[in-house]
């Protein structure tokens, strides 16, 4: 257990469908970054937020919005799905910039 | 832009040969480099990581090299074993940014 908590496991959803994905990070850690990865592609950067303030963002469709709650947990919710949007979305967590960061075990979205 | 280029994208070796995987990154004020094992359905790792102000680190089988000159990075495993058979991927970040950007990956299998 990395310390780093995403539900749900695995979401299976119609194309125009909305669903939101949770993430808690690791105790103590205020970043919260999410990334996509498609099959058999590699990590692409969607959002970030430090205690509760969004810092960076990625190639994030209109579609998808996220927040990060006064307790720090972060929802990222994807509207309008299609297909495409069908991967693993990844939550990481790190306690400051210069640090590395933890993954959790990621939510596998599967759009039908 | 920010961009990290990987290479190659597969590696195969015999146990106990090594292997390298190299890493180039656009942005010249990138100053933290780690590198993540992601095994099949799981959740990327961090194995190892290089500050801009160090040439290189090592740890048992695991060393990263960084040129900042030349502005790339290499990941080189000595004595492979075949659990080391995973997706590696390099990435790079920027001082001035909190995000990671992940290379594209490389599938390394070690043949027993």
């Amino acid at each position: 257990d990395s310390g780093v908590t995403q539900t749900p496991k695995h979401l299976i959803t119609a194309t125009g469908q909305r669903v939101t994905l949770r993430c808690s990070p690791r105790s103590g850690d205020l970043s919260v970054y999410w990334y996509q990865q498609s099959l058999d592609q590699g990590l692409q950067f969607l959002i970030q937020y430090y205690n509760g303030e969004e810092r960076a963002k990625g190639n994030i469709l209109e579609r998808f919005s996220a927040q990060q709650f006064p307790d720090l947990h972060s929802e990222l919710n994807l509207s309008s799905l299609e297909l495409g949007d069908s991967a693993l979305y990844f939550c990481a967590s790190s306690p400051a910039p210069d640090y590395g960061y933890t993954f959790g075990s990621g939510t596998r979205l599967t759009v039908v | 832009g920010e961009n990290v280029e990987q290479h190659p994208s597969t590696l195969s070796v015999q146990e106990g040969d090594s292997a390298v995987i190299k890493c180039t990154y656009s942005d010249s004020a990138s100053n933290y480099f780690p590198w993540y094992k992601q095994e099949l359905g799981k959740r990327p790792q961090l194995i190892i990581d290089i500050r801009s102000n160090v040439g290189e680190k090592k740890d048992q089988r695991i060393a990263v090299t960084l040129n900042k000159t030349a502005k790339h990075f290499s990941l080189h495993i000595t004595e492979t074993q075949p659990e080391d058979s995973a997706v590696y991927f390099c990435a790079a970040r920027m001082d001035s940014s909190y995000k990671l950007i992940f290379g594209s990956g490389t599938r390394l299998l070690v043949r027993p």
